[in-house]
């Protein structure tokens, strides 16, 4: 069964270093998702992708964080720089296409920043 | 704003019990809703799922029905495993492809 795949699984960084989350969707599917899943909270999305293109980074907090889907198939999620409160799980989702459909989801980055 | 509730956890039952964790939703229009579970150190696998009013989602014995009246979809399971142990997340969508979360709550069955 094809698979959302994420890397790394873990990461410890230090505050005001950089970061970088990789997604590899299921293949064909053109809508990817990034969430911020805070410990004891619900995910909360922070972008959007429509093929290479943002369809909604509205929480995305852009002085610091970045994501690009170059070619439309995988993606990066970027923290520069990395602060306390970023410690979370970020979760990368993708669907075949936009709108009411299934998200299926990676096992996610867990993030602990120092 | 568009927003899902969850009932607080943990959830502590037994194994073989019955099982209900609430959720009600506010929403503008007429979402579809979702049960995704989460075990722990993993991501989120979809449970089940209910487009429209009165649908009834269900999937390895949960259930959930979509009730547009009491704005609710409620999980339910006859008899819980220790292996649904596990957080539990309500979710809405609209055609816009955002999914919008409850906090979850944490079910927690003992042998």
């Amino acid at each position: 069964e094809a698979e959302v795949a994420q890397s790394p699984r873990y990461k410890i960084t230090e505050k005001s270093q950089a970061v970088a989350f990789w997604c590899d969707p299921i293949s064909g599917h053109a809508t990817l998702y990034w969430y911020r899943q805070i410990l004891g909270q619900g995910p909360e999305l922070l972008v959007q992708f429509q093929d290479e293109s943002v369809v909604d980074d509205s929480q995305l907090p852009k002085d610091r964080f970045s994501a690009e889907r170059l070619k439309g198939v995988d993606s990066t999620l970027k923290i520069q720089p990395a602060e306390l409160g970023d410690s979370a799980m970020y979760l990368c989702a993708s669907t075949a296409s936009e709108g009411g459909e299934t998200q299926y989801f990676g096992p996610g980055t867990r993030l602990l920043v120092l | 704003g568009d927003s899902v509730t969850q009932m607080e956890g943990p959830v502590t039952l037994s194994e073989e019990a019955f099982l209900t964790i609430n959720c009600t939703y506010t929403a503008t229009g007429y979402p579809s809703l979702f049960w995704y579970v989460q075990y722990p150190g993993e991501g989120l696998q979809l449970l089940l799922k209910a487009t429209k009013a009165d649908d009834k989602g269900s999937n390895k014995g949960f259930e959930a029905t979509y009730r547009k009246e009491t704005t609710s979809f409620h999980l339910e399971k006859g008899s819980v495993q220790v292996s649904d142990s596990a957080v539990y997340f309500c979710a809405l969508i609209f055609n816009t492809g955002k999914l919008i979360f409850g906090q979850g709550t944490t079910l927690q069955v003992k042998p």
